[in-house]
């Protein structure tokens, strides 16, 4: 079946330095769509980034992310954390095939240092 | 626009008993999914339906789970005889229909502790 790995548990980053969140899948579909959700403490997940195009960077509140088939990533990046980006965040797939199923990541946290 | 809203928002028990989480969704939104949430995991699709109808309960404890949509706007997911890994964090999710790229917007969840 499909899997996501979120390599890191726990990313600490100091304000205004860049941060990057890695995301690699597995899926034996071609027909993909992908999704970062970021978690807030006590809120519901909500969608920060998706996209389904190869090679074009997507981009939603100072951050992005490239969805690249060939390497079967689709990382998330921001130049400059802040203090407001400590959250959870979440890498999801979705394809094609099941219609609407998303297969979740084990989560990021992301805290922000002053 | 209202969000997706579930109650309760928290819930205690014992092993053995049952338990129902409610889940009202976005208005116009057709699809309606339930998530497991363990803590320090991200969520895992239980059952999702589209209208009145499951579409996906592969990943559903059938024999101490069920979920029903009976009208295709709320939602209900009950647990009979709760164990002790039940202990989750339960969402509900909901999307209009737009194909694997449509948004699912998330509910806060239901955090249930089995003692």
């Amino acid at each position: 079946g499909d899997s996501v790995t979120q390599t890191e548990g726990l990313v600490t980053v100091t304000e205004g330095l860049p941060v990057k969140l890695n995301c690699t899948y597995q899926t034996t579909y071609l027909t993909i769509a992908f999704f970062w959700y970021v978690q807030y403490l006590n809120e519901a997940p909500q969608v920060l980034l998706k996209s389904s195009t190869d090679n074009k960077r997507t981009e939603h509140q100072g951050f992005h992310a490239t969805l690249h088939k060939s390497s079967s990533s689709f990382h998330l990046q921001k130049s400059s954390a802040q203090l407001s980006d400590s959250a959870l965040y979440y890498c999801a797939l979705s394809e094609g095939n099941m219609g609407y199923k998303l297969t979740f990541g084990t989560g990021t946290s992301l805290l922000v240092d002053p | 626009e209202a969000g997706v809203t579930q109650s309760p928002r928290y819930a205690v028990l014992q092993e053995g008993q049952a338990v129902s989480f409610w889940c009202d969704p976005i208005s116009g939104h057709d699809t309606l999914y339930w998530y497991q949430q363990p803590r320090d995991q991200g969520p895992q699709l239980l059952v999702y339906f589209r209208d009145e109808a499951v579409i996906d309960n592969s990943q559903l404890p059938s024999d101490r789970f069920s979920a029903v949509r009976p009208k295709g706007t709320n939602s209900t997911l009950k647990i009979q005889s709760a164990k002790q890994g039940d202990t989750a964090t339960y969402l509900c999710a909901s999307s209009f229909a737009g194909g694997y790229y449509a948004e699912q917007f998330f509910g806060p969840g239901t955090r249930l502790t089995v003692l």
